[in-house]
């Protein structure tokens, strides 16, 4: 079984901040690395697949990077709103498989 | 957009009643795949599937079982539920090449 951790295990910020929350998978045979942002009785859903070393994605206020070399990915939100109250997820995929392996997920709670 | 849907948002069962958790999905991806998800656990894969009839055991398969006659329909069987399968239960199919999972609204299980 794959290691993959998040941190932190949640966050409570206030309106307006911004934050950011990591993601460590093991730096060998990389394929892919997945975000996604599951809210309060919703699907999961997703937010970023990264594949290249150095990437970086951005929707919105929320964006994300990539270092496969050192097995880490940030997740930002800049000027946080209490609707990106969340848990977010990073889902890391190796070569030859299509089963990702999931972190345990951040809790972000955005406080009005 | 791919639709994920399952048959059930909450369901109530008692000790030793055979259950079944429905999964459809409309976008002919040929990866399906059911999961857990316990507090301070993360998604747990139970089973996958990569095309009809064809089935690969996750990393806790034990005490459920699964069937995918038609490839938009994968169905998660507790042969016999027991009080520790009290759960969040997510279903989510992938394409071979997309690799995004694309998860259902989710049935929240709990077995008496």
């Amino acid at each position: 079984i794959l290691n993959v951790e998040q941190s932190p295990q949640s966050l409570h910020v206030q309106e307006g901040d911004s934050t950011n929350f990591t993601c460590s998978f093991p730096s060998s045979n990389f394929y892919a690395l997945h975000w996604y942002r599951w809210e309060t009785a919703k699907s999961p859903e997703a937010l970023f697949v990264m594949t290249l070393n150095g990437d970086e994605k951005k929707k919105g206020r929320i964006s994300a990077t990539l270092n496969t070399k050192e097995g880490y990915s940030y997740l930002y939100i800049k000027g946080s709103q209490p609707e990106d109250s969340a848990t977010y997820l990073c889902a890391f995929m190796t070569g030859g498989s299509y089963i990702p392996t999931f972190g345990r997920g951040t809790s972000l709670i955005v406080h009005p | 957009d791919v639709k994920v849907t399952q048959s059930s948002r909450y369901l109530v069962k008692r000790t030793g009643e055979k259950v079944f958790l429905e999964c459809v999905q409309d976008m002919d991806h040929e990866n399906m795949f059911w999961y857990r998800q316990d507090p301070g656990l993360g998604l747990r894969l139970i089973y996958f599937s990569y095309d009809v009839k064809m089935k690969e055991k996750g990393d806790i398969p034990e005490g459920y079982s699964v069937s995918r006659e038609k490839k938009e329909r994968f169905s998660l069987i507790l042969e016999s539920a027991s009080t520790n399968q009290t759960s969040m239960y997510l279903c989510a199919a992938a394409g071979a090449t997309q690799e995004t999972q694309y998860f259902g609204p989710g049935t929240r299980l709990l077995v008496l």
